[in-house]
């Protein structure tokens, strides 16, 4: 089947570096997304890999192993409107996404 | 980025009654659009999935004849929750897909939280 792994939460201080991780398992591969969620709210793009490697935008940072079904979201200089559920997704063989549960992050002061 | 709306942002309705959600791509054209429904602390669950002028491709156990999906345009696509139930409350988000060129992504509406009376 097809299944896609996150933290359930993580805490963290603010001006902190977090790293959440997602592993996937995916009958295909198209690109993998990450999502911010404020509750209450739609998820917003942040991040979208196809290729193996790093991508930098500004404080976050997504990283890609496709040979390893692996991805993580980095965020630096934490600030407390970080504080939000992150979801995975990737796109499988038919471009249907595919969802973690979405890791809840709390930012502490 | 690209901008994805959605009206209404809250409906309230009666039990019975049917309400329409339209979700427009403002400034880019979709080939796709989806549907997608969330129930608190979950993740979001597709419904299912529309291109431009065809039959919408519905996930298993969602009904079609409940929620009705229309795809006029490029740019506008419809859900229609018809004869609505309080277990039908939920939040409604629908999505666009881009392609072409450096883009290829899927944004998401800013979501309409349905209650039913």
């Amino acid at each position: 089947g097809q299944n896609i792994d996150q933290p359930t939460e993580m805490t963290a201080t603010e001006g902190a570096i977090v790293q959440i991780n997602c592993t996937y398992q995916t009958s295909g591969f198209n690109g993998l997304f990450w999502y911010q969620q404020h509750a209450g709210e739609a998820p917003t793009f942040l991040s979208y890999n196809v290729l193996d490697g790093l991508e930098e935008k500004g404080r976050f940072s997504s990283f890609l192993s496709r040979s390893k079904g692996y991805s993580y979201l980095l965020l630096k200089e934490l600030q407390m409107k970080d504080s939000a559920s992150y979801l995975c997704a990737v796109w499988d063989s038919n471009y249907q996404l595919i969802w973690g549960a979405g890791t809840k992050l709390i930012i502490k002061p | 980025g690209a901008v994805v709306s959605q009206h209404p942002s809250r409906v309230i309705c009666k039990s019975g009654t049917s309400v329409k959600i339209e979700c427009r791509s403002l400034d880019f054209q979709a080939t796709t659009m989806f549907w997608y429904r969330q129930f608190p602390k979950q993740s979001l669950m597709l419904m299912a999935t529309s291109n431009e002028g065809s039959k919408a491709t519905y996930e298993q156990g969602v009904e079609k004849d409940k929620f009705l999906i229309n795809h006029a345009s490029l740019t506008l696509s419809t859900l229609t929750v018809t004869s609505a139930h309080p277990e039908d409350s939920s939040f409604y988000i629908c999505s666009a897909r881009t392609t072409g060129g450096d883009t290829d992504t899927q944004y998401f509406g800013p979501g309409t939280r349905l209650t039913v009376l």
